[in-house]
Formats: structure tokens, C-alpha cells, sequence
């Protein structure tokens, strides 16, 4: 089945600076790869997805580049804020299967 | 539009015990997943019901149940609690099924067992 690698686990950045989370999927069908937000104690929130069929989406401060050759995906995070700090989650499915997550990167935004 | 809710929020067991979780979906959704979370191990899943209807089941023991009724709401039964079971269990809701769109999470039942 489906294998998501998530790298950083935990990830630091000033204020102002980007961020970039990386994922890996092992599944070469897979072709719907969203992004999860969890504040502190809050539920996983969608806060962008792809398709396979797209090589980068951007919304506002936020944007997913997806490589299907080399099976890996990334969410960039530019002008970070203090509440960008969460936990990002990456998943990916094929479509057939349920989602399978990624085990998380902790950003955390130093003002 | 009321969120997914869970019930109940937290809740203390003892090993050998049983628990069940209850999830009420966002009026309309038909697919009900859940999810196990702990630390370090993100999201993990266990089942997804579609009209009351088990579609997919993940990677754990037969003491972990679930169903769906009627009206979408879910339950999911752990038999014989071990200390390893201890976590954030999240409940997520969709349209059709969760591999092809937005999952909405509700709050989560936090298990703690001793």
C-alpha cells in the first residue's frame, strides 16, 4: 500500500522567512495530495491540495509543488507568521484507498 | 452548518476495558473515516464507512470495530484496552468518500488508559 514520508519533523524559522515541508509517496497511482494544518489542540484543517494533473498550486502566502517522476511533493510557506506555527500534515491516495498521512512537521514561527 | 462532532471528548479507561466512540457527521456527508493519532505516528487509519457501508480498513487488530448507521452517524468500539491504545482518536467527515475530496475532522475523543 501507500507510504508517505514527511520531512522535517520539526522545522524553526524567523519570522518572515519561508518555510518548505517535503513529502515522499510511494505509490506511482496515487493523484490527490492534500495538505493538513493542526493548531494546538485543534483539529487538521485542509489548507491546499493537488492534483496529479497540476505541477504547483499557490494560495496567497502558501503554495504545493508536486514532482510525479520523482514521487514527491512539497508545501512552501513564504512571509511566515506566528500563526503559521502548527503541525502540517501531508497525504496523499490514489483515488481507490483512503488517504495515508505523513507523520507530521511542527513549524514553529519565531518572532 | 454544524461541524463533526465527537463524544465524548476525554475519557479515562483501565486495560482490559472496552470504549466506544461516537461521530456525527456534517449534515449531508455520507463517508464517516477515523483516524488514530499519537505522537510521532501522525495520522493513522483505521476505517471508513460510506452509507453504512465498510469501505476501507487500516492496519489494526480485530479489537478495533466500527459502524455506521442510517442517518451517517458512526461508532468505533477498542474490546480489551491496552496501554498502547492510548490517543487522539479523530473522526472525519466527507461528501462521497475520503479519497477524492476535502475530509472535515472533528475534535477528536482523547483515550487515556491505565
Amino acid at each position: 500500500g501507500e507510504n508517505v514520508e514527511q520531512h522535517p519533523s520539526t522545522l524553526s524559522v524567523q519570522e518572515g522567512d519561508s518555510a518548505v515541508i517535503k513529502c515522499t509517496y510511494s505509490d506511482s497511482a496515487s493523484n490527490y495530495f492534500p495538505w493538513y494544518k493542526q493548531e494546538l489542540g485543534k483539529r487538521p484543517q485542509l489548507i491546499i491540495d493537488i492534483r496529479s494533473n497540476v505541477g504547483e498550486k499557490k494560495d496567497q502566502r502558501i503554495a504545493v509543488t508536486l514532482n510525479k517522476t520523482a514521487k514527491h511533493f512539497s508545501l512552501h510557506i513564504t512571509e511566515t507568521q506566528p500563526e503559521d506555527s502548527a503541525v502540517y500534515f501531508c497525504a496523499a491516495t490514489t483515488g481507490n484507498t483512503p488517504l495515508v498521512f505523513g507523520k507530521g512537521t511542527r513549524l514553529s514561527v519565531i518572532a | 452548518k454544524a461541524g463533526v462532532t465527537q463524544t465524548p471528548r476525554y475519557l479515562i479507561k483501565t486495560r482490559g476495558q472496552q470504549v466506544t466512540l461516537s461521530c456525527s457527521p456534517i449534515s449531508g456527508h455520507r463517508s464517516v473515516s477515523w483516524y488514530q493519532q499519537t505522537p510521532g505516528q501522525g495520522l493513522q487509519f483505521l476505517f471508513e464507512y460510506f452509507s453504512e457501508t465498510q469501505r476501507n480498513k487500516g492496519n489494526f487488530p480485530g479489537r478495533f470495530s466500527g459502524r455506521q448507521f442510517s442517518n451517517s452517524r458512526s461508532e468505533m468500539n477498542v474490546s480489551t484496552l491496552e496501554l498502547g491504545d492510548s490517543a487522539l482518536y479523530l473522526c472525519a467527515s466527507s461528501l462521497a468518500s475520503s479519497d477524492t475530496g476535502e475530509l472535515f475532522f472533528g475534535e477528536g475523543s482523547r483515550l487515556t488508559v491505565l
